[in-house]
């Protein structure tokens, strides 16, 4: 049990060009899901949190108008990153919270982004 | 806000022997603190975790232990094995885990055959 999805698993895409990724809870509901990004031999750094339909909360520095989040319901959230730029490149990992565990995070498998 | 430090950054020991990772943190009121394996190019997986009303805790070769006094808290990894190099990371959380992670900068657990 526990499950969480994203897609894709990894994107290659031009320079000033959105992409999207989708992160899904396959077998509990999410009532909170978390974004956040992994740059290479680095650790993770949160950069949002999102709830079923409410805003997003961005954590300092990262750009809201760049990262969107949506969180159309309690088993999906999307990240979409408009006018990709080479330095977005990175490892975007979901979380959800929920499940069997009492407020335990499960992460998903993680997107890597590549902009050229 | 939450500062997780994580030591060592690489950890080399041989197969059979334990392995300890410590972390500190510094928001005394963070009450949560997973541990998570991650492999080369994959998610972190949860492999154990401690909430602030528990002093330490077991689950086969894993333990945790926590005292917050300190703002301390470590993972031991017994009768280690090939399978369990990997890189580790703390993390800290006021908000249980329904609250974004502070993570530590990671471990690499190397196990020498």
């Amino acid at each position: 049990g526990a499950v969480v999805s994203q897609h894709p698993s990894w994107v290659i895409c031009k320079s000033g060009t959105s992409v999207k990724i989708e992160c899904r809870s396959l077998d509990f509901q999410a009532t909170t899901m978390f974004w956040y990004r992994q740059f290479p031999k680095q650790s993770l750094m949160l950069m949002a949190t999102s709830n079923e339909g409410s805003k997003a909360t961005y954590e300092q520095g990262v750009e809201k108008d760049k990262f969107l989040i949506n969180h159309a319901s309690l088993t999906l959230s999307t990240l979409t990153v408009t006018s990709a730029h080479p330095e977005d490149s990175s490892f975007y990992i979901c979380s959800a919270e929920g499940g069997s565990g009492v407020e335990t995070q499960y992460f998903g498998p993680g997107t890597r982004l590549l902009v050229l | 806000g939450e500062n997780v430090e994580q030591h060592p950054s690489t950890l080399s020991v041989q197969e059979g022997d334990s392995a300890v990772i410590k972390c500190t943190y510094s928001d005394s009121a963070s009450n949560y603190f997973p541990w998570y394996k991650q492999e080369l190019g994959k998610g972190p997986q949860l492999i154990i975790d401690i909430r602030s009303n528990v002093g330490e805790k077991k689950d086969q070769r894993i333990a945790v232990t926590l005292n917050k006094t300190a703002k301390h808290f470590s993972l031991h990894i017994t009768e280690t094995q090939p399978e369990d190099s990997a890189v580790y990371f703390c993390a800290a959380s006021i908000g249980g885990g329904a609250d974004g992670l502070t993570f530590g900068k990671g471990t690499h657990l190397i196990i020498q055959p």
